[in-house]
C-alpha cells in the first residue's frame, strides 16, 4: 500500500543534541512538507519542498534544517539551536494534480530531557 | 491571504445525538476546503473535501459539510455521534497550490 512513513514514532534526546526525523513516502508525490504541533495550537508548518534539490522555509524554520536529495525522502533535523524543540512532528505530502489534500504521516513524537 | 477560525476549541456531546463543528474561512481565490481528524498521537485522516462541486459534501463515517460561499462557512455536521468520533478535528483551507492553512483544532468528546 502506498503512503508515508515517519520514523522513529517516539525520540528522546539531551539537550544540545541534533536529531533527525526521517519521512518517507511511495506516492510518488511532488511536494512534501514538515510541520509542528503543540497543543491547542493546530499545525505549524517548518519546511516544504516542492521539487528534489530545493526546499523552502516555512513560518517557523529557525532551529530546523532539511534536505531533499530524493524525491521519495524529505528528512527533517531538529538541531541545538531550537530553543524548545519538544513537540510533535508530522510529515505530509501532496501531487500537483490534486486539489490541495496532504496525506499525512503517523508522525514523530520528540522529548527533549 | 486566507485564514481559517474554527469556532469552538472543544465540544461535547452525549452519544447517539448530532455533531456540529464550525469552521469560518476567508480566502480571496476560489478555495478547496477540507476536514481531517485527528486521534491522539496519530496522523491526520482526511474526512471529507470541497473543491466547487457539490456544495454539500459528503464523508467517511457518516460526516457531512456543507460549503455556504455567503456566509464564508464550512460546517461539519454528523447526525449521530459514536464514541469513536472522539477525537480532534481540523478544518483546513488551500489555494489548490501548495498554500494550506489550518485551523486551530475542534477537540471533540463524546459522552456515554
Amino acid at each position: 500500500d502506498g503512503g508515508i512513513t515517519q520514523s522513529p514514532k517516539y525520540l528522546f534526546r539531551k539537550e544540545g543534541q541534533n536529531v533527525t526525523l526521517s519521512c518517507e513516502q511511495n506516492l510518488n508525490h511532488d511536494a512534501m512538507y514538515w510541520y509542528r504541533q503543540d497543543p491547542g495550537q493546530g499545525l505549524r508548518l517548518i519546511y516544504y519542498s516542492q521539487i528534489v534539490n530545493d526546499f523552502q522555509k516555512g513560518d517557523i524554520a529557525e532551529g530546523y534544517s532539511v534536505s531533499r536529495e530524493k524525491k521519495e525522502s524529505f528528512p527533517l533535523t531538529v538541531t541545538s539551536a531550537q530553543k524548545n524543540p519538544t513537540a510533535f512532528y508530522l510529515c505530509a505530502s501532496n501531487t500537483f494534480a490534486n486539489t490541495g489534500e496532504l496525506f499525512f504521516g503517523e508522525g514523530s513524537r520528540l522529548t527533549v530531557l | 491571504a486566507q485564514s481559517v477560525t474554527q469556532l469552538d476549541s472543544h465540544v461535547s456531546v452525549s452519544e447517539g445525538t448530532p455533531v456540529l463543528l464550525r469552521c469560518n474561512y476567508s480566502s480571496s481565490y476560489s478555495p478547496s476546503l477540507f476536514w481531517y481528524v485527528q486521534h491522539p498521537n496519530k496522523g491526520l485522516q482526511l474526512l471529507l473535501k470541497y473543491t466547487s462541486a457539490a456544495t454539500l459534501v459528503k464523508g467517511i463515517n457518516g460526516f457531512e459539510a456543507e460549503f455556504k460561499k455567503s456566509e464564508t462557512s464550512f460546517h461539519l455536521t454528523k447526525p449521530s455521534a459514536h464514541m469513536s468520533d472522539a477525537a480532534e478535528y481540523f478544518c483546513v483551507v488551500s489555494d489548490r497550490g501548495f498554500k494550506t492553512i489550518f485551523g486551530a483544532g475542534t477537540r471533540l468528546f463524546v459522552k456515554a
